[in-house]
């Protein structure tokens, strides 16, 4: 079976990096399918932030590209998220899903919740 | 950004009763190859979201058939017949016919 599981500081200070690791087990992250962070903010709004396919090619929201980067180390069959220079507004509850063609996100860990807070 | 207009925001019903969200979107959401790239996802307490109905109207794999979805263009809705406590959360339309994907606001069912 197919999983994802998230970790990562929950706390990061304003103007730091925010990182965070999705490990995948079950599934080869360089077989197939786009590898995705989604975060959702306390008032309950859903963003997309972007994916790693299984090529290493990405694709990042626009409204973050300037600050966001997603890498891999396929050895550990793990993703990552970094996000640069955060704000309070980064503060929100971050998950990685796996998604086939059409933002089908069909896995989904279980989210972790990271505070922008000094 | 494609906005993703969802109402209600919150809707209470009966167990065994029915739901309707509406899902509205800034602009047409077919895509040049005709497909519609429209979705749904319940967010249930506690959980992550899951998949229930992609490209409008076709269910997930093991989402019960209580669920429909219908529409078209700009326009959507979720159904949601004879509803069960494991229904309850929050819903959320996701387009991807568009870059960047983007979704609704939500809306919450819950029980009256």
């Amino acid at each position: 079976e197919v999983q994802l599981q998230e970790s990562g500081p929950g706390l990061v200070k304003p103007s730091q990096s925010l990182s965070l690791t999705c490990s995948v087990t079950g599934y080869s992250i360089t077989s197939s399918y786009r590898w995705n962070w989604i975060r959702k903010f306390p008032g309950n709004k859903l963003e997309w932030m972007g994916y790693i396919n299984s090529a290493g090619s990405t694709n990042y929201n626009p409204s973050l590209k300037s600050r966001i980067s997603i890498t891999r180390d396929t050895s550990k069959n793990q993703f990552f998220l970094q996000v640069n220079s955060v704000t309070t507004e980064d503060t929100a509850t971050y998950y990685c899903a796996r998604s086939g063609v059409g933002a089908l996100f069909d896995y989904w860990g279980q989210g972790v919740m990271v505070t922008v807070s000094s | 950004d494609v906005v993703m207009t969802q109402t209600p925001v919150s809707l209470p019903v009966s167990l065994g009763g029915q739901a309707s969200i509406s899902c509205r979107s800034s602009q047409s959401l077919v895509h040049s190859n005709g497909n519609t790239y429209l979705h749904w996802y319940l967010q249930k307490p506690g959980q992550s979201p899951q998949l229930l109905i992609y490209r409008v109207s076709n269910r997930f794999s093991g989402v019960p058939d209580r669920f429909s979805g219908s529409g078209s263009g700009t326009d959507f809705t979720l159904k949601i017949s004879r509803v069960e406590p494991e229904d309850l959360g929050d819903y959320y339309c996701l387009q991807s016919t568009h870059f960047p994907w983007t979704f609704g606001g939500g809306t919450k069912l819950e029980l009256k």
